[in-house]
C-alpha cells in the first residue's frame, strides 16, 4: 500500500513571497501520478497541479510549480508571489496508474497567507 | 454544465440511525468514489465503483455500504451511525481507468450525536 506524508501541519507566508510545501510518499510502483489539491474554506477540492512519474520535467501551472525527486520519493509544491486567495488546506495525493483512479492523500498542510 | 452534487450539505443524526448520503454526477463518468476527511488524516477512501453494479471496499469501509444501480448515482449508507463516523464526506468521479482527473462534490458534513 502507498503512503503519503506531509510533515508540515501548518505554514504561513507573507503576501508576495514564496513558500514551499513538502510531501513525501512511499511506493514500489513505477507508473503513477502525483497531485496537489487546494481546499479553501468553501471545502471545494481544487486540482492545483499534476505530475506524471515517468516525466522528468517538473510540472508548472502559473505561480505553482513542483520539485519532483523520484529517487527520493519527494514531491514539493512551490507557490510564488503568494496571494491572499492562496490561503487554504493543501493536500498531496498519489495515484497508482495500474490500480484504478483512487487517490491516496497526505494529511494536509494548512497555509495562511498574511497581508 | 456537467457537475457532481452531494446532498445534504450538512446533517446531524443520532447514534444507531441509518443515514444515506447522496452523490449525483452528470459527467457520465464510470468511476465514482467516496472519501471521508478527518483532521490529520487527509481524505481516506471508503468505497468505489467502476460502473453499474460494481462496488469495491476502500481503506475505511467498515460500517458503510454503497450501491450502483445507474451511472449517475452512488449513495453512501451508514448502516448504524456511530460517533466515530462524524466527518466530512466527499464524493468524486472520473471518466475511465486511464483518466487522472477526478471531480469532487462540495462535501457533506455529518455529525453523529
Amino acid at each position: 500500500a502507498q503512503t503519503v506524508t506531509q510533515s508540515q501541519p501548518e505554514m504561513s507566508v507573507q503576501e508576495a513571497e514564496t513558500v514551499t510545501l513538502s510531501c513525501t510518499y512511499d511506493t514500489s510502483e513505477n507508473n503513477y501520478y502525483l497531485f496537489w489539491y487546494k481546499q479553501p474554506p468553501s471545502r471545494q477540492m481544487i486540482l492545483v497541479i499534476r505530475q506524471e512519474a515517468y516525466k522528468q520535467q517538473n510540472a508548472t501551472e502559473n505561480r505553482f510549480s513542483v520539485n519532483f525527486q523520484k529517487a527520493a520519493k519527494s514531491f514539493s509544491l512551490k507557490i510564488s508571489d503568494s496571494q491572499l486567495g492562496d490561503t487554504a488546506m493543501y493536500f498531496c495525493a498519489f495515484m497508482d496508474n495500474n490500480a484504478g483512479n483512487m487517490l491516496t492523500f497526505g494529511g494536509g498542510t494548512r497555509l495562511m497567507v498574511k497581508p | 454544465d456537467a457537475e457532481i452534487t452531494q446532498s445534504p450539505r450538512h446533517k446531524i443524526t443520532e447514534t444507531g440511525r441509518q443515514v444515506t448520503l447522496a452523490c449525483h454526477q452528470t459527467w457520465n463518468h464510470n468511476n465514482m468514489f467516496w472519501y471521508r476527511q478527518d483532521l490529520g488524516h487527509g481524505l481516506r477512501l471508503i468505497h468505489y465503483s467502476y460502473g453499474v453494479q460494481d462496488t469495491n471496499k476502500g481503506e475505511v469501509s467498515d460500517g458503510y455500504s454503497v450501491s450502483r444501480s445507474n451511472t449517475e448515482d452512488l449513495p453512501l449508507t451508514l448502516e448504524s451511525a456511530a460517533s466515530s463516523q462524524t466527518s466530512v464526506y466527499f464524493c468524486a468521479s472520473s471518466e475511465s481507468p486511464g483518466s487522472t482527473e477526478a471531480f469532487f462534490g462540495q462535501g457533506t458534513r455529518l455529525t453523529v450525536v
